[in-house]
Formats: structure tokens, sequence, C-alpha cells
């Protein structure tokens, strides 16, 4: 999950395994929750977004799961594949009124997975 | 289409210099926004647009201006560059409304303050 300091937290799996990303976020007024992916040199990659109304959502390979009570969201990938390998970030819209798709992001886990 | 397309790649600026990094969308989208990632961390919002002629100060706008004067375009400022301000910037744009936390971003631009 995402914590505070320099070194992303880091997770390694086996090519084929489920993977499950975590994710504390910080403000309870948030109400939309997003998760991205960003390979090496390249810029965030939209995977999957949840509202604070739901606890679940899936999508193609993922899925991802929110629990308002102790502010933490998750992303689960089925079947990992290498080309998941990447840093996953968890992000929150700026609470209050209209935010325009103003996000506060996570420090980001580093995804490994092994052929 | 190319997308959100960043100029340039890289970038070495001396402390006190100025620079504009370019950023442009071909995707008709409304919404674009610049962020900051500093080494091991998450991006933090530096400023964004709505539309032409709208623009509104992010999480750290300090040190930065930004202008829209097309859809298209949305150049980012940086006005006596000092070294907190190396980092990889990177542009991004949404449709709208309905689908504004769907963000395109750019390839990014390194930037390095020495």
């Amino acid at each position: 999950g995402e914590s505070v300091g320099l070194h992303l937290p880091t997770l390694s799996v086996q090519e084929g395994d489920n993977s499950i990303i975590n994710c504390a976020y910080s403000n309870s007024a948030s109400d939309y929750f997003i998760w991205y992916k960003q390979e090496s040199g390249k810029g965030p990659q939209f995977i999957i977004d949840i509202r604070s109304n739901m606890d679940k959502r899936q999508g193609q390979r993922v899925t991802v799961l929110l629990n308002k009570t102790v502010k933490h969201l998750s992303l689960q990938i089925a079947a990992t594949q290498p080309g998941d390998s990447a840093v996953y970030f968890c992000a929150e819209n700026f609470p209050g009124g209209t935010s325009y798709g103003k996000l506060t992001f996570g420090q980001g886990t580093i995804l490994t997975v092994h052929p | 289409n190319a997308g959100v397309t960043q100029t340039p790649k890289f970038r070495i600026l001396k402390i006190g210099q100025s620079m504009t990094l370019q950023c442009a969308q071909d995707m008709n989208h409304n919404y674009m926004y610049w962020y900051r990632q500093d080494p091991g961390m998450g991006l933090k919002l530096i400023y964004y647009s709505v539309g032409a002629g709208i623009t509104d100060k992010g999480e750290v706008p300090n040190g930065y201006n930004v202008s829209r004067s097309t859809t298209e375009d949305f150049p980012l400022r940086l006005e006596l560059a000092a070294p907190s301000q190396t980092s990889v910037y990177f542009c991004a744009s949404s449709e709208g409304p309905k689908s504004s936390y769907e963000q395109y971003f750019g390839p990014g631009t390194r930037l390095t303050v020495t």
C-alpha cells in the first residue's frame, strides 16, 4: 500500500497470479477514486475509477474495491501479465463542489511481474 | 490522433533562467492540466484549465504561470528557475465534466535546474 517516504512500496508476483495493490486515501469528503498505471518513461494511463457511493467496480481483468469506513482502496488485477509491470497510483478528487477533475495522487506502488 | 504532445522532452536550465514547456492536444478536450512528479512521488497539480481563456491554480502553483488562448494549447511558463523545480512535468487533458477523471497524459518533460 501507499506510505510516506521516498521508497515506493513494491509488489512482486509471478505471471498468471492475481495481484492486489492497496491504497489508503486521506480525505473522507472525496467522492471519486481513480487508479492510474505508469510504465517506465511514460505518462500515467487511466485504468478505472469508482464513485464513493459504490464499493466495487469491475473492468477488464481489473476490479477496484472501496472501503469508506477505513478509507481504503484496492486494485485487483487478475491473471497478471508481464505487461502489467508498472507503477500504480491511486488518486482522489479534490473534495467540495465542482472539482473539474482536480486530483490528489498517492505515492504509488511498483508492480513487478516475473515470467 | 497524436493525443497529448509535450516539448521539449528534456531540458537543463541554469538558476534564474526562464522557459516555456509546451503542451498540445488534438482530442478537442476542454479540460487541461499541468502536473509535476518528483522522484519516487505521485503527481502534484500545478495549474488547470477548463476552457480557452480560463485557468486556475492547483496544489503547487508558485513559480509557474499558464495561459490558454486556444482549446488545443496549454503552455506552462517557469520564471526564474530554481533547483526545487527540478522534476518531470506532465500535461494532461480530459473531455469535460462527466469524464474529467479519465485524463490523457503526455510523455512528460524532464527538467533539471542547476
